[in-house]
C-alpha cells in the first residue's frame, strides 16, 4: 500500500533554532514529492522535488530528496514565530496526477 | 489573478440532507481534486477529475459524488449527510500539460453535520 509518513508529529522550538522535518514515502513508481505549509487555512505550496540529491531553497527553507532511501527533509534555519504551522508532504507516482499526503508535522516556534 | 474559490466557507446541515459544496478555479487547470481534512488523518482524497466529463473515486469516496461539466468547476455532493462527514473540505487543482503537477488549494469549507 502506498503511504507517506512524516516525523515528528509535533515540534516546539525557540526562535532562532534550526529544525529538520522528515518525510518518508513508499510509493510505487515514484514521480515527485511536494512540501506544503498550512497555517489556519489552505495549504500553500513550498517545494516540488523530483530528482535525488538536488536541494531546493527559498530563503530560510530548503529541502532535499533521497530517492534511494525514499525520504525527504525540510530544513528551516533561524526559525521565526511566523514559521509556526503544519508542514505537509505529499508524494505522487507515475501514471497519475494524484498525491498521497502525510499527516503533517505541527511546528510551534516560541518567541 | 487566477485563483481557486470554494463556497460556502462554513455550512451547518442536518443528518440526511443533501449538501453541495462548490469549487471554482480560474487557472484553467485540467486536474481538480476534493480532499477532506480531519485531525490525525491529514488530507484524504475523496474524488478527482482529469478533465471535463472525467471523474474518479479517491480513497474515501463513499457517500460523496462529483460531476465535471466544464473546466472551471467541480462541485462535491454529499448525497445524505452523516455526522461522520463533519470535516474541513479542500478543493485543489493542478496542471498536467506543463509537467509541473503541483496542486493549488482553495480556502476550504468547514462542514458541520448535526
Amino acid at each position: 500500500e502506498d503511504k507517506v509518513v512524516q516525523s515528528p508529529l509535533s515540534l516546539v522550538v525557540h526562535e532562532g533554532d534550526t529544525v529538520t522535518l522528515n518525510c518518508s514515502y513508499e510509493v510505487t513508481n515514484f514521480r515527485s514529492l511536494l512540501w506544503y505549509k498550512q497555517e489556519k487555512k489552505a495549504p500553500t505550496f513550498l517545494f516540488m522535488l523530483t530528482s535525488s540529491g538536488i536541494e531546493k531553497k527559498s530563503g530560510r527553507l530548503s529541502s532535499i530528496l533521497d530517492k534511494k532511501e525514499l525520504f525527504s527533509i525540510l530544513n528551516i534555519t533561524a526559525t521565526q514565530t511566523g514559521d509556526s504551522a503544519v508542514y505537509l508532504c505529499a508524494s505522487s507516482f507515475s501514471g497519475t496526477y494524484k498525491y498521497i499526503f502525510g499527516t503533517g508535522t505541527r511546528l510551534k516556534v516560541l518567541a | 489573478d487566477a485563483e481557486i474559490t470554494q463556497s460556502p466557507r462554513h455550512k451547518i446541515t442536518e443528518t440526511g440532507r443533501q449538501v453541495t459544496l462548490a469549487c471554482h478555479q480560474t487557472w484553467n487547470h485540467n486536474n481538480m481534486f476534493w480532499y477532506r481534512q480531519d485531525l490525525g488523518h491529514g488530507l484524504r482524497l475523496i474524488h478527482y477529475s482529469y478533465g471535463v466529463q472525467d471523474t474518479n473515486k479517491g480513497e474515501v469516496s463513499d457517500g460523496y459524488s462529483v460531476s465535471r461539466s466544464n473546466t472551471e468547476d467541480l462541485p462535491l455532493t454529499l448525497e445524505s449527510a452523516a455526522s461522520s462527514q463533519t470535516s474541513v473540505y479542500f478543493c485543489a487543482s493542478s496542471e498536467s500539460r506543463t509537467g509541473t503537477y503541483e496542486q493549488y488549494f482553495g480556502p476550504g469549507t468547514r462542514l458541520t453535520v448535526t
